[in-house]
């Protein structure tokens, strides 16, 4: 199975500054078709996961764009531009080429 | 809208069977994947199981193989999850999602709950 390790699992960030989680793929997340197929969800205290980023940048409707994820291959980060008090959350990447589907173990983002 | 609405989920005892029931609303569902992922207590999100636009292809993560089938009625909008002997690790809240492209889920509902404990 591929192994999604993210980093840090904790990260306290003060209001209005950024935020950037890594998370690193056990094997290349390029399909054949030439896309990579990595996802960033959000899961709010209390709330559902929703998604935020699929193939790798692209930022779903409605997603403030202090939000952006970047990478390729098997290195892959998401960026919040200035963390603001409603990004409280845990973040999750998730790889959607080789079964079975993978999620990294989450990174919970507090402010300071 | 686009939604979807689990039910099914309770106490149940180890051993025992529970079928998970998704509704889905506001799209063709007859023309989407379909997901379950499942989330521990206090724990993180682990894909379980998902299946194609007409039932014929169904992956499912090792740790549920043979004990768990994913199933879906497109007449009735529906997806299915049928667990059985079931374990105290299979606790979790599970989700439905819909696979908008390949690669990807959206759409995730509420969830509902399975305990398993005597």
């Amino acid at each position: 199975d591929v192994v999604m390790t993210q980093s840090p699992l904790s990260l306290p960030v003060t209001l209005g500054q950024p935020a950037s989680i890594s998370c690193r793929s056990s094997q290349s997340l390029v399909h054949s078709d030439g896309n990579t197929y990595l996802n960033w969800f959000q899961q709010r205290p209390g709330q559902s996961p929703r998604r935020l980023i699929y193939k790798v940048s692209n930022r779903d409707s409605g997603v403030p764009d202090r939000f952006s994820g970047s990478g390729s291959g098997t290195d892959f980060t998401l960026k919040i531009s200035r963390v603001e008090a409603e990004d409280v959350a845990v973040y999750y990447c998730m790889q959607g080429i080789h079964w079975p589907w993978t999620f990294g173990q989450g990174t919970k983002v507090e402010i300071k | 809208e686009v939604q979807v609405v689990e039910s099914g989920g309770g106490l149940v005892q180890p051993g025992e069977s529970l079928r998970l029931s998704c509704a889905a609303s506001g799209f063709t569902f007859n023309n989407y994947w379909m997901t379950w992922v499942r989330q521990a207590p206090g724990k993180g999100l682990e894909w379980v199981a998902s299946v194609n636009h007409d039932g014929s292809e169904k992956y499912y993560v090792d740790s549920v193989k043979g004990q768990f089938t994913i199933s879906r009625d497109n007449a009735q909008n529906s997806l299915y999850l049928q667990m059985s002997s079931l374990r105290a690790e299979d606790t979790a809240v599970y989700y439905c999602a819909r696979h908008p492209a390949p690669g990807t889920v959206d759409c995730w509902g509420q969830g509902t709950l399975v305990t398993v404990s005597s």
